[in-house]
């Protein structure tokens, strides 16, 4: 399967506790996306890198959560001192230099924080 | 933020039935609107459109985008129980998706 796949598929935790979440992109996608998604909503974005660069990040992303993306391929998002809030999956998608706006997501993280 | 707002937010037609989804926004300067299609995991894309009043169409499903109105609509035709789903529409702002709320459809044998 040559999919964006993310991993832990699931995960549940403590309250207080830190988390991260690792995303491998569509090879040769250049572009990876974070979003957030909770119950009976759409997705919300949270940040997105073209290569190593951080573009943007949303005012959803408090100073707990960090993304990174250091070589430009897989991506980490790491969530600091979870709360029970934080509990949503976790989207990640990717999109190639050309076409970059078909956006094409991954399996998702379902966090739970206890 | 403007919002992206879709219509019904659930519906339930029988197999066979043709089902109309909306999706209205409010900024008009955007590159892009998308469909996908989400069954319990990740959302699973379907059309882009960029241009309006032109139909995007694949198999029973089409999909047209009216700038000047500033909606979309997807269309499902001869609907089967495997085209249960929520249906989201998300415009494309400058690299990032603003997603509706979606509309989840169960289609009844």
């Amino acid at each position: 399967d040559t999919g964006v796949s993310q991993n832990p598929r699931h995960k549940i935790t403590k309250r207080g506790q830190n988390v991260t979440f690792r995303c491998d992109p569509i090879s040769e996608h250049n572009r990876l996306y974070w979003y957030r998604q909770t119950l009976g909503q759409g997705p919300e974005f949270l940040t997105y890198f073209q290569n190593e660069a951080q573009l943007e990040k949303s005012r959803l992303l408090s100073d707990r959560f960090s993304a990174e993306r250091p070589k430009g391929s897989f991506s980490t998002l790491e969530i600091q001192r979870t709360e029970q809030g934080d509990s949503a999956m976790y989207l990640c998608a990717s999109s190639p230099p050309t076409g970059w706006e078909t956006q094409y997501f991954g399996p998702g993280t379902r966090l739970l924080v206890l | 933020e403007d919002k992206v707002v879709q219509s019904p937010l659930s519906l339930v037609v029988h197999e066979g039935d043709t089902v109309t989804l909306n999706c209205s926004y409010e900024v008009t300067n955007f590159r892009s609107l998308l469909w996908y299609k989400q069954e319990k995991k990740a959302p699973t894309f379907l059309f882009m459109l960029t241009s309006s009043g032109i139909e995007k169409k694949s198999g029973r499903l089409s999909s047209i985008l009216d700038k000047k109105e500033l909606f979309s609509i997807l269309n499902i035709t001869a609907t089967q129980t495997g085209d249960s789903a929520v249906y989201l529409c998300a415009r494309n702002q400058g690299g990032k998706l603003i997603f509706g709320q979606g509309t989840e459809l169960s289609v009844k044998p």
